[in-house]
This record gives C-alpha cells, structure tokens and sequence, in this order.
C-alpha cells in the first residue's frame, strides 16, 4: 500500500494566522511521531501516538502547539498564531508497533512570513 | 538531556575511501533500541537499521557496517568504499521502552562524497 503521506506539501501561511498539518500513517501502524526539522538542522521530537494511549506530548514547544489522532490512524497537527520561528519542515512517521522501524513522509515545509 | 549524540556535523570524502560515523547515545534502561536513518537531498528520511540492546553482533550489509558496542554505548556505522550516492545526511537515533518508546534523533552528520 501507500507510504506515509502527508499534506499539504509546502504551506505558506502570514504570522499570526493557523495552520493544520494532516498525516496519513501506513494502515495498521499503531505508532505516529511527529518532528521538526528547521534547515539544516536535526530532527526536533514533538509529538508521539502509540494506540489508545495518552499521547506523549514532551516535545511541544509551546502551547501554540498542537495534536491530535482520530481513530488511530490520521494525525493533524495545528499550529496556533504563527510565528516566523516556526518556519521549518514538518516531519510525520509511523511504525507497525512500538520500537521498530518508522517509515516517514516527506513532510510538510512551513513557511511563515 | 542530550540523549544521542552525534559530534560529528560534516565529513567530506573522497570517492572509495572508507568513512566512519559516530553515535554516542545515554540511557538508563537496559532494553532500548537504536537505529540509523538516512537523508538523502530528496528530504524523505530512509531507515538502515534497527539493533535492540541485547543483540550486540555487529552487522554488515553490502559495503555497510555497524558496530555496537555497550560498553562505550556507541553505535558506529561504517562505509566501505564510499560512494558519491552516499552522500546524504544521517541520522542516529534511540527508542526507550522506559521512555514512552518515542524515538530521539541526534544532530545527523552530513557526508559529502567527492568524485
């Protein structure tokens, strides 16, 4: 089946506004982990789902930030009142069950200006 | 806390030299789990491996090699006869059972390979 996708591909949004981020996991995988990868930087963690269970949110950086997961499968991560920092590359992943494998989408460029 | 630590930032080599990555990481637990990604210029992150904590044979894959080592809690990878398709940034990264299992990258270290 299909990869990990994720949407939009690219977003251009002004400062101050909202944005939401959508992933679409692979069918099935129980995990989904969201990061943050400004140029030329590494992975930021931000946010993980594992099944049913309370979401790890320890990496938001603000409380701008958030997520959800319906029904365990797509994920849409919402920005709230923008800000130029947050401009980066947004990265979602899922694996089949905890600790294995991730297999990424090619993630979603913000740019705010 | 730094939890995986990739002090290298760039390496640049030439085509068919061997180069080796370095992967430092710190954890409490005594089951965990670590991987290595690549990136390449296309941006979409590709998984190399996955090694748990109580398997620590090394591996080798083509012109590819790791090797873990818990006594150092380092997990290197290694590529033989470097080519300019390597060239990618590379990432290291740590899963914890005790820790939620979200997975933490390190830094990534960048490879150039010169024709």
């Amino acid at each position: 089946g299909a990869g990990v996708s994720q949407s939009p591909s690219n977003k251009v949004t002004e400062k101050g506004k909202d944005v939401e981020l959508r992933c679409d996991p692979i069918s099935g995988h129980t995990a989904l982990y969201w990061y943050r990868q400004s140029l030329g930087q590494g992975l930021e963690f931000l946010i993980y789902f594992q099944g049913n269970s309370a979401p790890d949110k320890s990496g938001l950086p603000s409380d701008r930030f958030s997520a959800e997961r319906t029904g365990g499968s797509v994920s849409t991560l919402t920005i709230q009142r923008t800000q130029q920092e947050d401009s980066a590359v947004y990265l979602c992943a899922s694996s089949p069950l905890r600790n294995t494998e991730a297999f990424f989408g090619q993630g979603t460029r913000l740019t705010v200006v | 806390a730094q939890k995986v630590t990739q002090a290298q930032t760039e390496i640049s080599v030439v085509e068919k030299e061997d180069v080796t990555l370095d992967c430092v990481y710190e954890t409490r637990d005594t089951t965990y789990y670590l991987f290595w990604y690549k990136q390449p210029p296309s941006g979409e992150l590709v998984f190399l491996i996955r090694r748990n904590s109580f398997d620590e044979q090394n591996e080798i894959s083509g012109r590819y090699s790791w090797n873990f080592q818990k006594s150092t809690s380092s997990f290197n990878f290694t590529i033989t006869a470097s080519q300019v398709v390597d060239s990618a940034v590379y990432f290291c990264a740590l899963s914890e059972p005790g820790n939620n299992n979200d997975m933490r990258f390190g830094a990534g270290t960048r490879l150039t390979v010169k024709p």
